[in-house]
C-alpha cells in the first residue's frame, strides 16, 4: 500500500471563508493528485486532476475559481475551497497517483469532513 | 466520457449467504476494475481488483469477474459475514492520465445474523 495522510481529517467553518486541506503522500512522489468529493449516501465524484507543476483540469460542473487546487511538489497537494457554503459541505478525498509504484492502483487519504455553517 | 452504472443500491443478505453486486461500463478503452469497500466516514478500501486481460480472480471470499464482451464485471462475496456490511463500489479506469478511476454509484450491504 501507500500512506497518504490529509489534514485536517474534519473542519467547521462558516459561509464566506475559505479553507485549505492538504494532502500528503509521504512515501511515494505522487505525479498526479485527483481530488474527490462524497456527498452523504453518493459515491466518489471527481472533482479535479493537477500534475506537479501544472495547473489543473476539472471536471464539468466544478468552479475552478472556487476550488483551487496546487500540486506544487511531488508529495503535497492543496485543495482550498473559498468563500464556502453550506452546499459546500461535503467529504473531500485526496487520491494521488504515481506511475512508478503501481501503474493501476490508486491510493486515497483520509478523507477532511468540511461542514459550512 | 466514461459511465459505470451499479445494482443493486442496496443488498441484504443473511449471514454466511453470498452476495453478489453488479456493474456495468460504457468505455470499452477501461482496462482496470477495482472494487472498494468503504465504512462510513473513512476512506475506501481496495479489497480486489481485475485487469482487462483477466476474466476472473478470487481472494478468499471475495472474488471478481470480468465479461469484457458485455463491458460488465461482478463482485462476489461468500460466506458472508457481520463485519462485511458496508458501502461497496466498483470502478473503471483508462490507461494514462493517471488512472483517473469512474466509481459506480455504490451498494450498501447489510449482512443480518
Amino acid at each position: 500500500g501507500a500512506v497518504v495522510s490529509q489534514h485536517p481529517s474534519w473542519v467547521i467553518c462558516k459561509s464566506g471563508t475559505s479553507v485549505k486541506i492538504e494532502c500528503r503522500s509521504l512515501d511515494f512522489q505522487a505525479t498526479t493528485m485527483f481530488w474527490y468529493r462524497q456527498f452523504p449516501k453518493q459515491s466518489l465524484m471527481l472533482m479535479a486532476t493537477s500534475n506537479e507543476g501544472s495547473k489543473a483540469t476539472y471536471e464539468q460542473g466544478v468552479e475552478k475559481d472556487k476550488f483551487l487546487i496546487n500540486h506544487a511538489s511531488l508529495t503535497l497537494s492543496t485543495l482550498t475551497v473559498t468563500s464556502a457554503h453550506p452546499e459546500d459541505s461535503s467529504f473531500y478525498i485526496c487520491s494521488p497517483s504515481s506511475q512508478g509504484k503501481n501503474p493501476y492502483e490508486q491510493y486515497f487519504g483520509p478523507g477532511t469532513r468540511l461542514t459550512v455553517t | 466520457g466514461e459511465n459505470v452504472e451499479q445494482h443493486p443500491s442496496t443488498l441484504s443478505v443473511q449471514e454466511g449467504d453470498s452476495a453478489v453486486i453488479k456493474c456495468t461500463y460504457s468505455d470499452s478503452a477501461s482496462n482496470y476494475f477495482p472494487w472498494y469497500k468503504q465504512e462510513l466516514g473513512k476512506r475506501p478500501q481496495l479489497i480486489i481488483d481485475i485487469r482487462s486481460n483477466v476474466g476472473e480472480k478470487k481472494d478468499q471470499r471475495i472474488a471478481v469477474t470480468l465479461n469484457k464482451t458485455a463491458k460488465h464485471f461482478s463482485l462476489h462475496i461468500t460466506e458472508t459475514q457481520p463485519e462485511d456490511s458496508a458501502v461497496y463500489f466498483c470502478a473503471a479506469s483508462i490507461p494514462g492520465g493517471g488512472n483517473k478511476l469512474t466509481f459506480g454509484t455504490g451498494t450498501q450491504l447489510k449482512v443480518e445474523l
